[in-house]
């Protein structure tokens, strides 16, 4: 009964891999978010997705991209990973001034 | 160039008293404030928010304080709960970026 979820919890990987985090909303929302938690422990907007539209693009490297299958899901793939993409991710749901946050995803690149 | 700056990294309070997280911002064009929860190993909840045409809003324990001349928005909680213990994050909006800007968060820790 999760509201909203992603996997997964933990990724470990070496440098240079491709991987994806998968987030789903069981909550009916239209417009879903990914969050970068850095070693600052600032929450900083990468992508929200409003019906399967990109609305939101914040400068982010082009390594990243999302992929939104449908309403209920916002994947995020990131190629060549790198050092500094360890963080926490965090994918969320709702509109802009409530929104429904998954438990994030704990990425470290070796 | 934080806009949001939370600048106490940590509070502890006895349970039972009153906690006060702060919370400054630079950016005049806020206009929505929230306070989001969050416990170790899951993701912020909502708390409490406020919109710039108030000073005040109260939900049970929990009071949001504005200040908009002063840039300034505190949170109180009273009474403290040991359950409250958890990273305590001030966000705002600006209506038209359609976004979330977060600060650094506080831990705060109620001692039983």
């Amino acid at each position: 009964d999760t509201a909203v979820s992603q996997t997964p919890k933990y990724l470990v990987t070496q440098m240079g891999n491709d991987k994806s985090i998968k987030c789903e909303q069981n909550l009916g929302h239209d417009t879903m978010y990914w969050y970068k938690q850095d070693s600052k422990k600032f929450l900083k907007i990468m992508f929200s997705y409003n019906n399967k539209e990109l609305i939101i693009n914040e400068t982010v490297p082009n390594r990243f991209s999302p992929k939104s299958p449908d309403k209920a899901h916002l994947n995020l793939h990131i190629n060549s990973l790198e050092l500094g993409d360890s963080a926490v991710y965090f994918c969320a749901s709702g509109q802009t001034e409530t929104q429904y946050f998954g438990p994030g995803t704990r990425l470290l690149v070796l | 160039d934080q806009q949001v700056k939370q600048n106490s990294p940590s509070l502890s309070v006895q349970e039972g008293r009153i906690s006060i997280l702060n919370c400054d911002y630079t950016n005049s064009m806020f206009d929505y404030f929230l306070w989001y929860k969050k416990y170790p190993a899951e993701g912020p909840t909502f708390l409490i928010s406020i919109s710039s045409i108030k000073d005040k809003n109260e939900d049970g324990r929990f009071t949001v304080f504005l200040n908009k001349s002063a840039k300034h928005l505190s949170l109180h909680i009273v009474p403290s709960q040991p359950g409250d213990s958890a990273v305590y994050f001030c966000a705002a909006n600006d209506g038209s970026a359609r976004q979330l800007t977060f600060g650094s968060g506080t831990q705060l820790t109620v001692l039983p």
